[in-house]
């Protein structure tokens, strides 16, 4: 079974600080996706990365960063944290369709409830 | 902007019955189809997939695919209390490597 894990479940940070999200998976996958889920809003696509030391902008990259130094690993980051990013914040991991020839779904982690007070 | 459309819900079945949950899609393009269940609280979990028109079937579950009319859909038989989630409808953004785009989803509520 694919294995995604984020860090922390739960999280509490106040406004202002550098947040470091991690996640890893074990299947050695190539693709790495950051999400934040709000109510009402749905998944909406931070980051992603389709290899180390790559990585591009998805819908709503603004206030974001990201840190792919090895395959298994995919790094947020909240450079100055601000209540607006309040969420759960989701990763996730697929194959690269070129290693399997056919496009592939992608594996969640179990999510990371961050609150910015 | 390519888009997913779900009926938001909630949609009420009683135990028992056939659940059909319904996902609309704008990108002619798209290739793969996904859905996914997301107990509240929980992170989303990939239940089927389906690439060809048609109907696939695994357990309870029926995914089906009509390509011409932009259409897929879910058919949950034999609905059980434990079915209760959240479904999310997702596609492959075409000419992406795999990045998704997921409807907002429907709430499935199976009464006893």
């Amino acid at each position: 079974d694919v294995k995604v894990t984020q860090s922390s479940r739960y999280l509490v940070k106040r406004t202002g600080e550098k947040v470091f999200l991690e996640c890893v998976q074990d299947m050695d996958h190539e693709n790495m996706f950051w999400y934040r889920q709000d109510p009402g809003l749905g998944l909406r696509l931070i980051y992603f990365s389709y290899d180390v030391k790559m990585k591009e902008k998805g819908d709503i990259p603004e206030g974001y960063s990201v840190s792919r130094e090895k395959k298994e690993r995919f790094s947020l980051i909240l450079e100055s944290a601000s209540t607006n990013q309040t969420s759960m914040y989701l990763c996730a991991s697929s194959l690269s369709p070129y290693s399997t020839g056919m496009l592939q779904p992608q594996h969640f982690g179990d999510g990371t409830r961050l609150s910015i007070l | 902007q390519k888009e997913v459309e779900q009926n938001s819900g909630p949609l009420s079945v009683p135990e028992g019955a056939i659940a059909s949950l319904n996902c609309t899609y704008s990108d002619r393009g798209s290739q793969s189809f996904f859905w996914y269940r997301q107990y509240s609280g929980k992170s989303p979990e990939l239940i089927m997939f389906i690439y060809s028109n048609g109907d696939k079937e695994d357990g309870r579950f029926t995914a089906q695919l009509n390509k011409a009319s932009q259409y897929v859909s879910l058919l949950i038989r034999d609905s059980q209390p434990s079915d209760s989630a959240t479904y999310l409808c997702a596609v492959i953004n075409g000419g992406s490597q795999g990045n998704l785009i997921f409807g907002k989803g429907t709430k499935l509520s199976v009464k006893p």
